[in-house]
């Protein structure tokens, strides 16, 4: 079946300008997490979800960054502002059960870079 | 293409010899753990998990082994494939009783197998 799918691949964008990414993550999987990860380090927590609602979000950076999940399926990253610090890979990931034992799937990623 | 290689503990093996990569967590509370598989321009791929009740679990050609009382994981690859050449990530995740429901990945270790 589907995979966790994220959208754009590759973003390239200008300082200042806000950027919004897309996750559509496995049918009827509860949870969805956003991460990013930079070369040669593990995946960083940025926030959750549990259907619609935002379960923790200790992870974004600042302000600039908030994120949405308002039909409990498909998620939007957005960053405002964006700064050259911010290019990073930001990734998606989901599993069935928010709770519960069961393991994160993952999508590819959007490399983001800020010029 | 992305690489996830960089500054990583690297590990190199002999095509059909048996792998084992190590990973110490951090927090005592954690209940769930996870394996993940990296390849370039991917996103982590899941392998196996274990539960803290268990100290074992095979799966196919892998073995998860989970030592609580020093909080050490490790998984064993056997006859080592040169598709298995990826970075190879740990995560653990705490419950409600302790921990963090947030899955925490680890630094990760470079598998490299010649053929």
């Amino acid at each position: 079946g589907a995979g966790v799918s994220q959208s754009p691949r590759y973003k390239v964008t200008k300082r200042g300008q806000d950027v919004a990414l897309r996750c559509d993550p496995i049918s009827g999987h509860v949870s969805l997490y956003w991460y990013r990860q930079a070369l040669g380090q593990g995946p960083e927590f940025l926030t959750y979800f549990n259907y619609e609602a935002q379960q923790d979000k200790s992870g974004l950076p600042n302000d600039r960054f908030s994120a949405e999940r308002p039909e409990g399926s498909i998620s939007t990253l957005t960053i405002q502002r964006t700064e050259q610090r911010d290019s990073a890979m930001y990734r998606c990931a989901s599993s069935l059960e928010g709770e519960y034992n069961s393991p994160l799937h993952f999508g590819n990623g959007t490399r983001l870079t800020v010029t | 293409g992305e690489s996830v290689g960089l500054h990583l503990p690297t590990l190199s093996v002999q095509e059909g010899d048996n792998s084992i990569i190590n990973c110490a967590y951090s927090n005592s509370a954690s209940d769930y753990f996870i394996w993940y598989k990296q390849e370039s321009g991917k996103g982590p791929q899941f392998i196996i998990d274990i539960r803290s009740n268990m100290d074992k679990r095979q799966g196919q050609r892998v073995t998860v082994l989970l030592n609580k009382t020093v909080k050490h994981l490790s998984l064993q690859i056997a006859a080592t494939q040169p598709g298995d050449s990826a970075v190879y990530f740990c995560a653990e995740r705490g419950s409600a009783s302790g921990g963090s429901y947030i899955p925490t990945f680890g630094r990760g270790t470079s598998l490299i197998v010649h053929p």
